[in-house]
């Protein structure tokens, strides 16, 4: 268990829809990323939020946004949704912004557009 | 732009031998490190060891080793005395010394034959 934690772990919608995903870090990280992974693909790089503000933005779409909230707990939302935006999305945490090693993983939210 | 690139989609090994998975990575910079992460079925990413580029010395953690080898911007993953429990997807990741993105390849899924 890596201490952070993301809801839910499957969704289903239909396409053209809104869903929101949510992540709570590890005690103590202020850094969260969000992760795309496709079948059968590395993951990609989305955003990142640093104690409430983004401080790197990936390959994310116009159709997503993110936030981090006071209580650093990040939200991932995804809007007119397509049978593309089927994939596993991951939330890592780390302590800082830059200069630290690893990033811990939760365990994914499963997004599956019909 | 940073890449990382594993050319080996899929790998097998016998249980308790030994198993090399290789990586590759583009880069410009002088100051990153590098990790492999592991994916079992279960799908969550998991640590499995990191390099730091200024160290000459291999990084080792149990079972798992690597081979850095800076010039030819190479870092593999040495797995000894495979478990039924190593089976799992090992990607290799990078990222800037003074960055915050991860950079992943595209995953090798490795099978233990018992």
């Amino acid at each position: 268990d890596s201490g952070v934690t993301q809801t839910p772990k499957h969704l289903i919608t239909a396409t053209g829809q809104r869903v929101t995903l949510r992540c709570s870090p590890r005690s103590g990280d202020l850094s969260v990323y969000w992760y795309q992974q496709s079948l059968d693909q590395g993951l990609q790089f989305l955003i990142q939020y640093y104690n409430g503000e983004e401080r790197a933005k990936g390959n994310i779409l116009e159709r997503f946004s993110a936030q981090q909230f006071p209580d650093l707990h990040s939200e991932l939302n995804l809007s007119s949704l397509e049978l593309g935006d089927s994939a596993l999305y991951f939330c890592a945490s780390s302590v800082g912004v830059q200069g630290t090693y690893e990033q811990y993983f939760g365990p994914g939210t499963r997004l599956t557009v019909t | 732009a940073q890449t990382v690139t594993q050319s080996q989609p899929e790998m097998s090994v016998q249980e308790a031998e030994t198993v090399t998975l290789s990586c590759t990575y583009d880069t410009s910079e002088s100051d990153y490190y590098l990790f492999w992460y592991k994916q079992p079925p279960s799908r969550q990413m998991i640590l499995v060891i990191r390099q730091e580029a200024y160290k000459q010395q291999n990084a080792t953690e149990n079972r798992f080793s690597v081979n850095f080898q800076k010039a030819a911007k190479s870092f593999s993953l040495k797995i000894s005395d495979s478990q039924l429990g190593d089976a799992a997807m090992y990607f290799c990741a990078y990222r800037k010394g003074t960055g915050n993105q991860f950079y992943f390849g595209t995953g090798t899924s490795l099978t233990v034959i018992p």
